[in-house]
Protein backbone atom coordinates (compact mmCIF):
# COMPACT_ATOMS: atom_id res chain seq x y z
CA UNK A 1 0.00 0.00 0.00
CA UNK A 2 1.12 3.35 -1.12
CA UNK A 3 1.64 6.05 1.95
CA UNK A 4 2.69 9.96 1.25
CA UNK A 5 3.47 12.07 4.19
CA UNK A 6 4.12 15.42 4.03
CA UNK A 7 6.59 17.59 6.44
CA UNK A 8 7.47 21.02 6.62
CA UNK A 9 7.01 23.94 9.07
CA UNK A 10 3.09 24.76 9.67
CA UNK A 11 3.94 28.90 10.40
CA UNK A 12 5.67 31.11 8.47
CA UNK A 13 5.35 35.33 8.01
CA UNK A 14 5.15 37.02 4.83
CA UNK A 15 7.73 36.95 1.86
CA UNK A 16 9.39 33.99 3.26
CA UNK A 17 9.73 30.43 1.00
CA UNK A 18 7.68 27.93 1.70
CA UNK A 19 9.54 24.31 1.75
CA UNK A 20 7.67 20.78 2.23
CA UNK A 21 8.74 17.59 1.42
CA UNK A 22 6.84 14.52 0.91
CA UNK A 23 8.66 11.31 1.24
CA UNK A 24 6.72 7.94 -0.62
CA UNK A 25 6.73 4.88 1.33
CA UNK A 26 5.38 1.38 0.51
CA UNK A 27 6.11 2.08 -3.46
CA UNK A 28 8.83 3.42 -5.66
CA UNK A 29 8.44 6.99 -6.69
CA UNK A 30 9.60 6.07 -10.08
CA UNK A 31 7.35 5.88 -12.85
CA UNK A 32 5.07 7.95 -11.71
CA UNK A 33 3.91 11.43 -11.74
CA UNK A 34 3.31 13.28 -8.68
CA UNK A 35 1.59 16.33 -7.43
CA UNK A 36 1.46 19.21 -4.88
CA UNK A 37 -2.54 20.20 -4.30
CA UNK A 38 -3.24 22.95 -1.76
CA UNK A 39 -6.77 23.77 0.11
CA UNK A 40 -7.24 26.91 1.55
CA UNK A 41 -9.67 27.12 5.47
CA UNK A 42 -13.39 26.25 4.23
CA UNK A 43 -12.28 26.06 0.30
CA UNK A 44 -11.54 24.23 -2.74
CA UNK A 45 -8.83 22.01 -4.15
CA UNK A 46 -6.59 23.84 -6.24
CA UNK A 47 -3.60 22.57 -8.32
CA UNK A 48 0.19 22.95 -7.53
CA UNK A 49 1.62 21.11 -9.95
CA UNK A 50 3.53 17.98 -10.88
CA UNK A 51 6.63 16.49 -11.62
CA UNK A 52 7.52 13.27 -12.98
CA UNK A 53 10.37 11.00 -11.77
CA UNK A 54 12.42 11.64 -14.28
CA UNK A 55 12.42 15.48 -12.68
CA UNK A 56 10.14 16.93 -15.70
CA UNK A 57 7.85 19.33 -14.25
CA UNK A 58 4.11 21.30 -15.34
CA UNK A 59 2.96 23.50 -12.84
CA UNK A 60 -0.16 25.97 -12.81
CA UNK A 61 0.37 29.24 -14.69
CA UNK A 62 -1.21 30.73 -11.46
CA UNK A 63 1.54 30.23 -9.21
CA UNK A 64 4.42 29.45 -11.59
CA UNK A 65 6.46 32.69 -11.16
CA UNK A 66 6.74 31.28 -7.60
CA UNK A 67 7.00 27.17 -7.22
CA UNK A 68 9.54 24.85 -7.76
CA UNK A 69 9.09 21.07 -7.45
CA UNK A 70 11.60 18.90 -7.34
CA UNK A 71 12.85 14.74 -6.79
CA UNK A 72 15.30 12.89 -4.70
CA UNK A 73 14.74 9.41 -6.02
CA UNK A 74 17.25 8.27 -3.48
CA UNK A 75 14.88 8.96 -0.66
CA UNK A 76 11.87 8.72 -2.39
CA UNK A 77 11.00 11.78 -1.73
CA UNK A 78 9.94 14.93 -3.75
CA UNK A 79 9.69 18.89 -2.55
CA UNK A 80 7.45 21.60 -2.81
CA UNK A 81 9.08 25.40 -2.85
CA UNK A 82 6.59 28.10 -2.88
CA UNK A 83 8.01 31.83 -2.90
CA UNK A 84 6.98 35.29 -1.35
CA UNK A 85 4.15 33.76 0.51
CA UNK A 86 1.40 35.76 1.75
CA UNK A 87 -1.61 34.99 3.72
CA UNK A 88 -3.61 33.44 0.76
CA UNK A 89 -1.67 31.36 0.57
CA UNK A 90 -2.21 29.55 4.01
CA UNK A 91 -3.70 26.34 3.12
CA UNK A 92 -3.27 22.65 3.69
CA UNK A 93 -0.86 21.30 1.61
CA UNK A 94 -1.50 17.80 -0.19
CA UNK A 95 1.37 15.45 -1.85
CA UNK A 96 -0.43 12.61 -4.08
CA UNK A 97 0.31 10.15 -6.63
CA UNK A 98 -0.50 11.50 -10.30
CA UNK A 99 -1.81 11.95 -12.83
CA UNK A 100 -1.76 8.06 -13.05
CA UNK A 101 -1.46 7.64 -16.60
CA UNK A 102 -2.09 3.69 -16.68
CA UNK A 103 -5.92 4.92 -14.92
CA UNK A 104 -8.73 5.85 -17.48
CA UNK A 105 -9.29 9.90 -16.25
CA UNK A 106 -5.72 9.92 -15.18
CA UNK A 107 -6.63 10.75 -11.32
CA UNK A 108 -4.83 11.57 -8.33
CA UNK A 109 -5.01 8.25 -6.39
CA UNK A 110 -2.69 8.65 -3.26
CA UNK A 111 -2.76 10.86 -0.95
CA UNK A 112 -1.12 12.51 2.16
CA UNK A 113 -3.06 13.54 4.99
CA UNK A 114 -1.58 16.70 4.36
CA UNK A 115 -0.22 19.48 6.33
CA UNK A 116 -1.40 23.08 7.48
CA UNK A 117 0.76 26.06 6.56
CA UNK A 118 -0.50 29.32 8.16
CA UNK A 119 1.26 32.68 6.89
CA UNK A 120 0.88 35.35 9.23
CA UNK A 121 3.39 38.46 10.73
CA UNK B 1 -8.87 26.69 -17.77
CA UNK B 2 -11.18 24.62 -17.63
CA UNK B 3 -13.60 25.09 -15.45
CA UNK B 4 -16.15 22.69 -13.43
CA UNK B 5 -19.41 23.70 -12.24
CA UNK B 6 -20.75 21.08 -9.30
CA UNK B 7 -24.41 21.76 -8.80
CA UNK B 8 -26.26 21.81 -6.08
CA UNK B 9 -23.80 23.06 -3.99
CA UNK B 10 -24.89 21.62 -0.97
CA UNK B 11 -27.34 18.89 -0.51
CA UNK B 12 -29.72 17.73 2.52
CA UNK B 13 -30.48 14.17 2.23
CA UNK B 14 -31.53 10.97 4.83
CA UNK B 15 -29.79 7.69 4.92
CA UNK B 16 -31.30 5.69 2.14
CA UNK B 17 -32.08 7.94 -0.22
CA UNK B 18 -30.78 7.87 -3.99
CA UNK B 19 -28.69 11.01 -4.25
CA UNK B 20 -27.16 12.07 -7.20
CA UNK B 21 -24.70 15.14 -8.28
CA UNK B 22 -24.02 16.84 -11.49
CA UNK B 23 -20.64 18.16 -12.59
CA UNK B 24 -20.35 20.64 -16.01
CA UNK B 25 -17.12 20.94 -17.44
CA UNK B 26 -16.52 24.80 -19.57
CA UNK B 27 -15.17 22.15 -22.56
CA UNK B 28 -15.11 18.54 -23.45
CA UNK B 29 -12.70 16.80 -20.83
CA UNK B 30 -13.41 13.54 -23.06
CA UNK B 31 -13.05 10.59 -20.15
CA UNK B 32 -10.67 12.48 -18.21
CA UNK B 33 -13.29 12.98 -15.20
CA UNK B 34 -12.79 11.91 -11.73
CA UNK B 35 -14.83 12.08 -8.39
CA UNK B 36 -13.36 12.79 -5.06
CA UNK B 37 -14.51 12.26 -1.76
CA UNK B 38 -13.34 14.59 1.74
CA UNK B 39 -14.47 14.45 4.99
CA UNK B 40 -13.53 16.52 7.62
CA UNK B 41 -9.81 16.81 8.12
CA UNK B 42 -9.20 14.30 5.92
CA UNK B 43 -7.31 14.14 2.22
CA UNK B 44 -9.65 13.69 -0.82
CA UNK B 45 -10.19 9.77 -1.34
CA UNK B 46 -10.19 9.19 -5.12
CA UNK B 47 -14.08 7.36 -5.53
CA UNK B 48 -14.68 6.98 -9.92
CA UNK B 49 -11.62 7.52 -12.43
CA UNK B 50 -12.29 7.85 -15.87
CA UNK B 51 -15.98 8.76 -15.66
CA UNK B 52 -17.45 5.33 -14.43
CA UNK B 53 -15.04 3.14 -12.90
CA UNK B 54 -14.74 2.59 -9.29
CA UNK B 55 -11.58 2.82 -7.30
CA UNK B 56 -10.97 -0.38 -5.99
CA UNK B 57 -12.56 -1.02 -2.17
CA UNK B 58 -15.37 1.69 -3.03
CA UNK B 59 -18.99 0.17 -2.31
CA UNK B 60 -20.80 -0.42 -5.42
CA UNK B 61 -23.29 1.92 -4.74
CA UNK B 62 -21.52 4.37 -5.95
CA UNK B 63 -21.22 5.26 -9.57
CA UNK B 64 -20.46 7.85 -12.35
CA UNK B 65 -21.56 8.40 -15.77
CA UNK B 66 -21.86 11.19 -18.75
CA UNK B 67 -19.70 12.39 -21.74
CA UNK B 68 -18.28 14.93 -23.18
CA UNK B 69 -18.61 17.97 -20.77
CA UNK B 70 -21.50 16.96 -18.75
CA UNK B 71 -21.62 13.99 -15.48
CA UNK B 72 -23.13 12.84 -12.45
CA UNK B 73 -22.12 10.80 -9.56
CA UNK B 74 -25.42 8.57 -8.00
CA UNK B 75 -24.97 7.31 -4.01
CA UNK B 76 -28.06 4.22 -4.61
CA UNK B 77 -28.97 4.42 -0.84
CA UNK B 78 -26.88 6.59 1.35
CA UNK B 79 -25.39 5.23 4.16
CA UNK B 80 -24.52 6.77 7.09
CA UNK B 81 -20.54 7.04 6.69
CA UNK B 82 -21.03 8.75 3.03
CA UNK B 83 -22.21 12.51 4.69
CA UNK B 84 -19.23 14.29 3.29
CA UNK B 85 -18.24 16.75 0.29
CA UNK B 86 -17.67 15.12 -2.89
CA UNK B 87 -15.58 16.70 -5.54
CA UNK B 88 -15.13 16.22 -9.74
CA UNK B 89 -12.12 16.91 -11.52
CA UNK B 90 -10.71 17.21 -14.33
CA UNK B 91 -7.13 15.94 -15.71
CA UNK B 92 -7.55 16.57 -19.44
CA UNK B 93 -5.57 19.54 -19.36
CA UNK B 94 -3.30 21.57 -17.25
CA UNK B 95 -3.98 23.52 -14.85
CA UNK B 96 -6.17 20.21 -13.37
CA UNK B 97 -8.77 21.62 -12.32
CA UNK B 98 -11.85 20.65 -9.48
CA UNK B 99 -15.00 21.29 -8.84
CA UNK B 100 -16.04 23.72 -5.97
CA UNK B 101 -17.34 21.05 -4.20
CA UNK B 102 -20.46 19.69 -2.87
CA UNK B 103 -21.70 19.32 0.65
CA UNK B 104 -24.18 15.91 1.64
CA UNK B 105 -25.61 16.98 4.43
CA UNK B 106 -27.90 14.55 6.74
CA UNK B 107 -31.70 16.37 6.74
Amino acid sequence: QVQLQESGPGLMKPSETLSLTCTVSGGSISSYYWSWIRQPPGKGLEWIGYLYYSGSTNYNPSLKSRVTISVDTSKNQFSLKLSSVTAADTAVYYCARGPVTVLQGQPFDYWGQGTLVTVSS
Amino acid sequence: DIQMTQSPSSLSASVGDRVTITCRASQSIRNYLNWFQQKPGKAPKLLIYGISSLQSGVPSRFSGSGSGTDFTLTISSLQPEDFATYYCQQSYMTPYTFGQGTNLELK
